[in-house]
């Protein structure tokens, strides 16, 4: 593995069902988020998580919950997807949050709700 | 609240024909403006991180400037491979969070 690797890669999903994105980095980077970019809105943050152990909301969390039990994985939940989570959506991650930080991202997944 | 605005949507050019994009923001302290590249089913790319004002980075046919409202991305000459949606985002606050603008969709024509 090298970078950030996300699955699935494309998902279609019936309106309410239970959904887990996964998110996973070899780059031992301290920090990692989730987005999601739709036509004309660009890229909004979902989540992030500063470092193992700690998660936080960030622009758009409603319907949605992560967890960050190592370093490595980041997953992204969606309890009971609803047809407005029809997006792409981008993990991301950096060396750390504080100062000047680059972030890196995942080749993203597209998840279609019906 | 922080604002990123980037112009024009989308532009057109033929190879060879140099041009510029524009990001303008609106923040309360900028630590950073990054600069990305994405291509037609992946995920962004990073080209360049500016820190204050006056700042200039290049890559290859890419130029990238700050002030203290807007950034540019020059296209020197640029080729079809150039193709692709240019993003900025600010940050802002000090824990990173970046502020992403709707991206410049530009198409390089041989």
């Amino acid at each position: 593995i090298a970078g950030i690797t996300q699955a699935p890669t494309s998902q279609i999903l019936a309106a309410g069902r239970r959904m887990t994105l996964r998110c996973t980095q070899d780059m031992r980077h301290n920090a990692m988020y989730w987005y999601r970019q739709d036509l004309g809105l660009g890229l909004r943050l979902i989540h992030y998580s500063n470092t193992a152990g700690t998660t936080g909301k960030g622009e758009v969390p409603d319907g949605y919950s992560v967890s960050r039990a190592n370093t490595d994985d980041f997953p992204l939940t969606l309890a009971s997807a609803v047809p407005s989570q029809t997006s792409v959506y981008f993990c991301a991650s950096s060396v750390g949050t504080g100062g000047y930080n680059e972030q890196f991202f995942g080749p993203g997944t597209r998840l279609t709700v019906l | 609240e922080d604002q990123v605005t980037q112009s024009p949507e989308a532009l057109r050019l033929q190879e060879g024909e140099s041009s510029s994009l524009n990001c303008s923001y609106t923040v309360s302290g900028l630590r950073g403006l990054f600069w990305y590249r994405q291509d037609p089913g992946k995920g962004p790319e990073f080209l360049f991180t500016l820190y204050s004002a006056g700042e200039e980075k290049e890559k290859e046919r890419l130029k990238a400037t700050l002030t203290k409202k807007e950034s540019f991305l020059h296209i020197t000459a640029p080729k079809p491979e150039d193709s692709a949606t240019y993003l900025c985002a600010v940050q802002a606050s000090f824990w990173g969070k970046l502020q992403f603008g709707a991206g410049t969709q530009v198409v390089v024509t041989p």
